[in-house]
């Protein structure tokens, strides 16, 4: 079975510096890898996916992720973060074999400092 | 647009009553699926469908039941709600494939007194 560790609970970050967030998975296979972020309040919405090919992968609003599949991790990265960026993000992970379902790991609430 | 809807928004109700919860999309998506979200947790998969007339459960599916009778609603039900279904609840739908993204809708808030 696939899972999803975010090892990080909170993270707060000045606003301009820069933010990585951590996601390992467990899978036997290649899989397809997510990002989403949940603003207070909402639903949530894709910041990027991967499933093949370059490793580095970029995604909306400046953010992008690399996958390391020897460290079997797909860390989020923004250079420079904005308020706006405060939210809670999620690593979600799925596999061809699990058919069309996502496993997702516990999430990560970002607290933006001015 | 085309869009996924959840409703109600909030909701109150007894331990032992029977409840559901409404999800509708307009993608004309084949998959849907509905998450609880608790802290700590992330979201976890209740029940999913792949298709009209076909339902299947996830990893937290007890107490929980769905129907799909057509492609655009999957409905929710809390047989007999219990407090520890106190939780906000997510819709969700996608294409077909597991590359395919997840659109979420804007949850239900659920409280079970």
């Amino acid at each position: 079975a696939q899972s999803v560790t975010q090892p990080d609970i909170h993270i707060t970050v000045s606003e301009g510096a820069s933010l990585e967030l951590r996601c390992n998975y467990s899978y036997g296979a290649t899989p397809y890898l997510f990002w989403y972020v949940q603003s207070p309040g909402q639903g949530l919405q894709l910041l990027l996916k991967y499933f093949s090919g370059d490793t580095l992968v970029q995604g909306i609003k400046g953010f992008e992720a690399e996958f390391k599949r020897s460290q079997s991790s797909f860390n989020l990265r923004k250079p420079s973060v904005h308020w706006s960026d405060a939210a809670e993000y999620f690593c979600a992970v799925g596999a061809r074999a699990a058919g069309n379902k996502l496993t997702f790991g516990g999430g990560t609430r970002v607290l933006v400092k001015p | 647009d085309a869009e996924i809807t959840q409703s109600p928004r909030h909701k109150i109700t007894e331990t032992g009553r029977q409840v559901t919860l409404a999800c509708h999309q307009t993608w004309n998506h084949n998959n849907m699926f509905w998450y609880r979200q608790d802290l700590g947790h992330g979201l976890r998969l209740i029940h999913y469908s792949y298709g009209v007339q076909d339902t299947n459960k996830g990893e937290v599916s007890d107490g929980y039941s769905v129907s799909r009778s057509n492609t655009e609603d999957l409905p929710l039900t809390l047989e007999s709600a219990a407090s520890s279904q106190t939780s906000v609840y997510f819709c969700a739908s996608s294409e077909s494939t597991g590359k395919d993204t997840q659109y979420f809708g804007p949850g239900t808030r659920l409280t079970v007194l």
